[in-house]
């Protein structure tokens, strides 16, 4: 049974680039949460994606954008790359439909580096 | 707004003895609680949850966890510590009542076990 896998696993970047950021869930999940974990802090929530569409989101800005196909895959986005955008990016998957009693589980993340 | 915090930001004991990791959770509603243990350049790994019912709850790896309502915290312990435990340990809540499935993290507490 695979886990959350995710690609690229670094990712060296300039100010003002493009990223992507690709995610594939754990088999069976359906919901993809992607978080941004910056050097000696917590994962913070980016945003959430289930039937295609954005559910829910936080406190980042447009520059961050995403998507998820049909197969439930995700990608993450970040647009106009600033140097405090360096990060791990993590993502989780869970199954919805549990009454909010999920488990996310984790992928080994995507570590950004931005020059 | 949900919160945790993890007062601790390194915690050291040795092989053996018992260890314990504290949490304290802030949320308007009722919370469903969440460990996460992360090792060095790899994703966060699910170790336990509270959800309802028993206030001990049991996870992977002879980990265990204690609810305490009044307190507001769900401190993780084990009764003997292993040289392989040290990591990094996250906390995690989620407010039921926000409706949304998204977590909020604690800056983490690192765990280093002395052989």
């Amino acid at each position: 049974d695979a886990g959350v896998t995710q690609s690229p696993t670094h990712l060296i970047k300039t100010r003002g680039q493009q990223v992507t950021l690709r995610c594939s869930p754990k088999s069976g999940h359906d919901t993809v949460s992607w978080y941004q974990q910056a050097l000696g802090q917590g994962p913070q929530f980016i945003f959430q994606y289930y039937e295609e569409e954005e559910r829910q989101r936080g406190n980042f800005p447009d520059r961050f954008s995403g998507h998820q196909f049909p197969n439930y895959s995700s990608e993450l986005n970040v647009n106009a790359l600033l140097l405090g955008d360096s990060a791990l990016y993590l993502c989780a998957s869970s199954l919805r439909g549990t009454g909010l009693t999920d488990t996310q589980y984790f992928g080994p993340g995507t570590r950004l580096t931005v020059l | 707004a949900q919160s945790v915090a993890q007062p601790e930001d390194q915690v050291n004991v040795a092989e053996g003895n018992p260890l314990t990791v504290k949490c304290t959770y802030s949320v308007s509603g009722n919370p469903y609680l969440f460990w996460y243990v992360q090792y060095p350049n790899r994703g966060l790994q699910f170790l336990l949850k509270y959800i309802t019912g028993d206030n001990l709850v049991k996870g992977s790896y002879g980990f265990e966890a204690e609810f305490n309502k009044s307190q507001t915290s769900f401190h993780l312990k084990k009764p003997s510590a292993l040289v392989s435990d040290s990591a990094l340990y996250f906390c995690a809540v989620r407010d039921i009542n926000s409706g949304y499935s998204t977590l909020t993290f604690g800056k983490g507490t690192m765990l280093l076990v002395s052989p």
